[in-house]
């Protein structure tokens, strides 16, 4: 099975602080998402990745910044962490799921930050 | 609009009934759609996926789409407490991401 890992499962930031996300998958995948999922609004892509150093801007990459220098990593930056920004992190990683069909998302476990 | 709409719920039902829960899409150029299932405090996990007009069948789970009418949902047979959980509908508009809707929470009562 896919398996994505994100680096922190909680992380308490103060407003301004630089925040970094790290995600990991052991697939060798090639495209790769950040999500944040807040109350009411569902998933909301933030940034994805479809190979090493390439990123394309999702629905709401104001205040966010990406990095993918290697296949398997994708980092996801708060520049100047804001109290907006607290919210769960979803990190998903893009593969075929067989019988399930193409283009499967298996998420990792999620990074909650509450940026006070 | 938003381009992916669910109604929030909670969406209740007896165990061993039906569970039909809804979606609609904007963009009429979508190709691919996806249910994913978020049990409280974790992950989304996909349960179905379909790409072509009709009903798709996996076990208790039924998938239908319907292009014409910009519609797919999720039917849930002999619904069992387990199945309580948030249930996102997903979109492929062609952009290479997906696009989800806010969800619909399902609770099954024992």
């Amino acid at each position: 099975d896919v398996k994505v890992t994100q680096s922190s499962r909680y992380l308490v930031k103060r407003t301004g602080e630089k925040v970094f996300l790290e995600c990991v998958q052991d697939m060798d995948h090639e495209n790769m998402f950040w999500y944040r999922q807040d109350p009411g609004l569902g998933l909301r892509l933030i940034y994805f990745s479809y190979d090493v150093k390439m990123k394309e801007k999702g629905d709401i990459p104001e205040g966010y910044s990406v990095s993918r220098e290697k296949k398997e990593r994708f980092s996801l930056i708060l520049e100047s962490a804001s109290t907006n920004q607290t919210s769960m992190y979803l990190c998903a990683s893009e593969g075929d799921g067989g019988k399930r069909g193409a283009n499967v998302l298996t998420f990792g476990a999620g990074s909650r930050l509450t940026v006070l | 609009q938003k381009e992916v709409e669910q109604n929030s719920g909670p969406l209740s039902v007896p165990e061993g009934a039906i569970a039909s829960l809804n979606c609609t899409y904007s963009d009429r150029g979508s190709q691919s759609f996806f249910w994913y299932r978020q049990y409280s405090g974790k992950s989304p996990e996909l349960i179905m996926s379909i790409y072509s007009n009709g009903d798709k069948e996996d076990g208790r789970f039924t998938a239908q789409l319907n292009k014409a009418s910009q519609y797919v949902s999720l039917l849930i047979r002999d619904s069992q407490p387990s199945d309580s959980a948030t249930y996102l509908c997903a979109v492929d508009t062609g952009r290479r991401a997906l696009t989800f809707g806010s969800g619909t929470r399902l609770q099954v009562q024992p």
